[in-house]
């Protein structure tokens, strides 16, 4: 099955530096790769996501590279703000596939301090 | 985008009990998935439930433990069973949006149990 890597575990910038999140996967038939964000108490929620048809994807202040060959994902928050504090999760599927689950990975912890 | 409902929303729980968690869609959907996340950590899928069939489990749960109802097309049940201090975490009930549920996984608020 799909096993989904993901650094740092835990990551301290000052607000207006950039973040940068990395993932890696195993399985090379995964297409679909989105990220997710959880404030403290709070459900996940989609921030972005990319398809293995596309290098690169942006909205606003994030965005996401994919590079199929190396098998790895990024995540990239620029001008941080004290609101982007959050856990962060990538995760991984196959979205072709009739059961098309996904795999996150452990998550990092960003802390945007002002 | 879908709305989920989840009930209950938390629960202290004594060891030995079992507590069923309730999930509730505003849309119909073919799949909705149970994941449990223990306290700081990742999202760990423990099954896939279809309406008119047995759920699938992924590798490390068994239906005994976490039984699954999916009575129809908009709602869902999954039953932790025979709880230890173990089995606290936060459980949470999702959905894919999108054609032939492809798109955006979706998260109810989770019901974070407490185990005694």
């Amino acid at each position: 099955g799909e096993n989904v890597e993901q650094h740092p575990s835990t990551l301290s910038v000052q607000e207006g530096d950039s973040a940068v999140i990395k993932c890696t996967y195993s399985d090379s038939a995964s297409n679909y790769f989105p990220w997710y964000k959880q404030e403290l108490g709070k459900r996940p929620q989609l921030i972005i996501d990319i398809r293995s048809n596309v290098g690169e994807k942006k909205d606003q202040r994030i965005a996401v590279t994919l590079n199929k060959t190396a098998k790895h994902f990024s995540l990239h928050i620029t001008e941080t703000q004290p609101e982007d504090s959050a856990v962060y999760f990538c995760a991984a599927s196959n979205a072709n596939s009739g059961y098309s689950t996904l795999t996150f990975g452990k998550g990092t912890m960003l802390l945007v301090s002002p | 985008s879908a709305v989920i409902s989840q009930k209950p929303s938390r629960d202290i729980c004594q060891r030995g009990t079992s507590l069923t968690i309730q999930c509730q869609v505003d849309s119909q959907v073919t799949m909705m998935f149970w994941y449990r996340q223990q306290p700081g950590q990742s999202l760990t899928l423990i099954a896939t439930a279809n309406q008119g069939s047995e759920a699938t489990y992924e590798s490390g749960f068994v239906i005994d433990k976490f039984p699954i109802s999916r009575p129809n097309l908009t709602f869902s049940t999954l039953t932790v069973s025979n709880m230890s201090p173990e089995d606290s975490s936060i459980y949470l009930c999702s959905v894919r949006g999108g054609f032939g549920d492809t798109g955006e996984l979706f998260f109810g608020e989770g019901s974070r149990l407490t185990v005694l």
